[in-house]
């Protein structure tokens, strides 16, 4: 079984300043993990994946995350906001063992304020 | 180059009937999955398709049916419809099953009323 909790269901930060998106997983095999953005009327897109590679994952627009596998944690951050960056983000995990498919945490919406 | 592209973008349908939703993906992507979001939550896996057959099936009643063409488009089939399916039907594909770089439509906004 596999199962994402995103720990903020909103975030507000303010332009310029740092973002973090927190995320814990639960897989019983070594999962891969993704961040999805979904802006308003827009479908998801990828920022980012973590494959059993390099565990720091450089994204797309400046966005990284760390994979913690001792704290089962995959947290997003980008060090400078800026006011594009308003969407509501998803964790998401996937795994050969669950078929591929993937299971989404209940996403973190992100204001950012001038 | 196209994207996934959805059809119709919305719809209105009222409970006990019946509803088709249809999908392109990019061209070259073999495979297509099917995901449900209900308002303020994470989208989730009703289907996956591959050469035209089924690979996954996500916890959904019977009601939900999926088929993929040899184009490799999709439909998804929902019959005796209820206000709970009300929700964002998203459609990705991928060139595999294996749903490493999932591309996704911009969804349809079905209403039950």
């Amino acid at each position: 079984a596999q199962s994402v909790t995103q720990l903020d269901s909103h975030v507000s930060v303010s332009e310029g300043t740092p973002v973090l998106l927190r995320c814990n997983y639960s897989s019983s095999y070594s999962p891969s993990l993704f961040w999805y953005v979904q802006h308003p009327n827009k479908g998801l897109q990828l920022l980012l994946k973590y494959t059993s590679a390099a565990t720091l994952v450089k994204g797309i627009n400046g966005f990284e995350a760390e994979f913690k596998k001792s704290e089962t944690s995959f947290h997003l951050t980008k060090p400078s906001a800026h006011m594009s960056d308003a969407a509501e983000y998803f964790c998401v995990v996937s795994g050969w063992a669950a078929g591929n498919k993937l299971t989404f945490g209940g996403g973190t919406r992100v204001l950012v304020k001038p | 180059d196209a994207g996934v592209t959805q059809s119709p973008t919305h719809l209105i349908k009222t409970r006990g009937q019946q509803v088709t939703l249809r999908c392109s993906p990019i061209s070259g992507h073999k495979s297509v999955s099917w995901y449900q979001q209900v308002l303020g939550q994470g989208p989730q896996f009703i289907f996956q398709y591959y050469e035209k057959e089924e690979r996954g099936r996500g916890n959904f009643p019977d009601r939900f049916s999926a088929r993929q063409f040899p184009n490799y488009s999709s439909e998804l089939n929902v019959n005796a419809l209820l206000l709970g399916d009300s929700a964002l039907y998203l459609c990705a594909s991928s060139l595999d099953p294996r749903n490493e770089k999932l591309f996704f439509g911009s969804g349809t906004q079905l209403s039950v009323l």
